[in-house]
């Protein structure tokens, strides 16, 4: 079965400092992967997504995540952190089979300090 | 204007009560969904639409219904709303043509539920 891990649920950073947020999946054919965010009282918004070739991903607002077969990992990564980056981040997995759901980590929220 | 709304933002109600939630969007888009987000369990889709006849069960559509009432408005009905309902409802959106797991989706801001 399908199933996504985001091992930190709360990060704190320092803002200009680089940020990398952890996202594990566990799935049996070659993944569709994907982060979005969501900031305080809003919807999800699509960060980058990944379905096949080139394995670094570049996203909206500086954002890039790495697929790494061989770690089942999908890291998403920004070299210099600002304010505006505080909110809560999911990681997905899409599955290609079967009901073709799209399955959600349980978040990690980010706080950036001054 | 945003692109998916839904109504009401805020809503709180008793056991045992009927609840509508509703969602409509202006990006034109074919295909809808309701999840639900819940404390520490990320998004679990309850129902999703390709089309106006075309409505699929997700994850967790137990004490759950849908209607499509149009392309533009998807809504969700609690037909007897008990406490473990509480959590966010969100609608989101799609173009399409590809899979749910391949598309996309377009959030609206969620609805909070309370069920007392």
């Amino acid at each position: 079965a399908q199933s996504v891990t985001q091992p930190d649920i709360h990060i704190t950073v320092s803002e200009g400092a680089s940020l990398e947020l952890r996202c594990n999946y566990s799935y049996g054919a070659t993944p569709y992967l994907f982060w979005y965010v969501q900031s305080p009282g809003q919807g999800l918004q699509l960060l980058l997504k990944y379905f096949s070739g080139d394995t670094l991903v570049q996203g909206i607002k500086g954002f890039e995540a790495e697929f790494k077969r061989s770690q089942s990992s999908f890291n998403l990564r920004k070299p210099s952190v600002h304010w505006s980056d505080a909110a809560e981040y999911f990681c997905a997995v899409g599955a290609q089979t079967g009901a073709n759901n799209l399955f959600f980590g349980t978040g990690t929220r980010l706080t950036v300090i001054p | 204007d945003a692109d998916v709304t839904q109504t009401p933002r805020n809503r709180i109600t008793k056991t045992g009560k009927r609840i509508m939630l509703e969602c409509s969007q202006t990006k034109g888009h074919d295909r809808m969904y309701w999840y639900r987000q819940d404390p520490g369990l990320g998004l679990q889709l309850i129902y999703y639409s390709f089309d106006v006849k075309d409505i699929n069960k997700g994850e967790i559509s137990d004490g759950y219904s849908v209607s499509r009432q149009a392309q533009a408005k998807f809504s969700l009905s609690l037909e007897s709303a008990i406490p473990n309902q509480t959590a966010l409802y969100f609608c989101a959106t799609s173009e399409g043509p590809g899979r749910v797991s391949t598309d996309t989706q377009y959030f609206g801001p969620g609805t909070r539920l309370t069920v007392l």
